[in-house]
């Protein structure tokens, strides 16, 4: 069965301090991922989309970047946190050309102080 | 479009009572429709989807209408229970584009014994 894993579950980091989060899909193969952003008690924010290798495609301006190394490997980088890079960042996956409902990780809930 | 800056409207509703959570999409060449719900600090879980060949759709205890004229979905919950208590977004897609998953705003649902 396909897992996806994010971690870590939780990050306080500095204003100015650099930020990796890390996606893992496991059981699939050349998946769809993705990176959402919640801010509290809002909705959810598309940031990042990746249909293979090396392919990102980024919906909103930002102080993040994503890139994605390996197939079943998405990651969230920023160089210099702003505080209001805080809030709740989601990966996600679907099947590649297939029109199906996208699976969610648990989560991280980042605050930067 | 995504309403990502807007505090999330409540539903409250007596268990027992039915439930029904509204939502407006953006796309009118969506063809694929997701109800998620999404408990405090996780990520959202599917509850059920819909594609635009149809109109209505049933779950356990969940049905989906789709209404194409007026780009309109929404999501009613038989018999509501405390454990219901989370909060709904719907998602779109369009499988002509790169499979991506919009959502909406979100709605909080509250249910009260």
């Amino acid at each position: 069965s396909q897992t996806i894993h994010q971690w870590p579950a939780t990050l306080v980091q500095p204003v100015g301090s650099p930020l990796s989060l890390e996606c893992t899909v496991e059981g699939t193969s050349n998946p769809n991922l993705y990176w959402y952003r919640q801010a509290a008690g809002r909705g959810l924010q598309l940031l990042f989309y990746s249909v293979g290798i090396g392919q990102i495609s980024s919906e909103v301006p930002q102080n993040l970047s994503a890139s994605r190394p390996q197939d079943r490997q998405f990651i969230l980088s920023s160089k210099k946190l702003l505080l209001s890079d805080s809030g709740f960042y989601l990966c996600a996956w679907n099947p590649r050309d297939m029109n199906t409902e996208a699976f969610f990780g648990q989560g991280t809930r980042l605050t930067v102080v | 479009g995504e309403s990502v800056g807007l505090h999330l409207p409540t539903l409250s509703v007596q268990e027992g009572d039915n439930s029904i959570i509204n939502c407006a999409y953006s796309n009118s060449a969506s063809d694929y429709f997701i109800w998620y719900k999404q408990e405090s600090g996780k990520g959202p879980q599917f509850i059920i989807d819909i594609r635009s060949n149809m109109d209505k759709r049933q779950g356990q205890r969940v049905t989906v209408l789709l209404n194409k004229t007026v780009k309109h979905l929404s999501l009613q919950i038989a018999a509501t229970q405390p454990g219901d208590s989370a909060v709904y977004f719907c998602a779109e897609n369009f499988s002509g584009g790169y499979n991506k998953l919009i959502f909406g705003a979100g709605t909080r649902l509250a249910v009260h014994p």
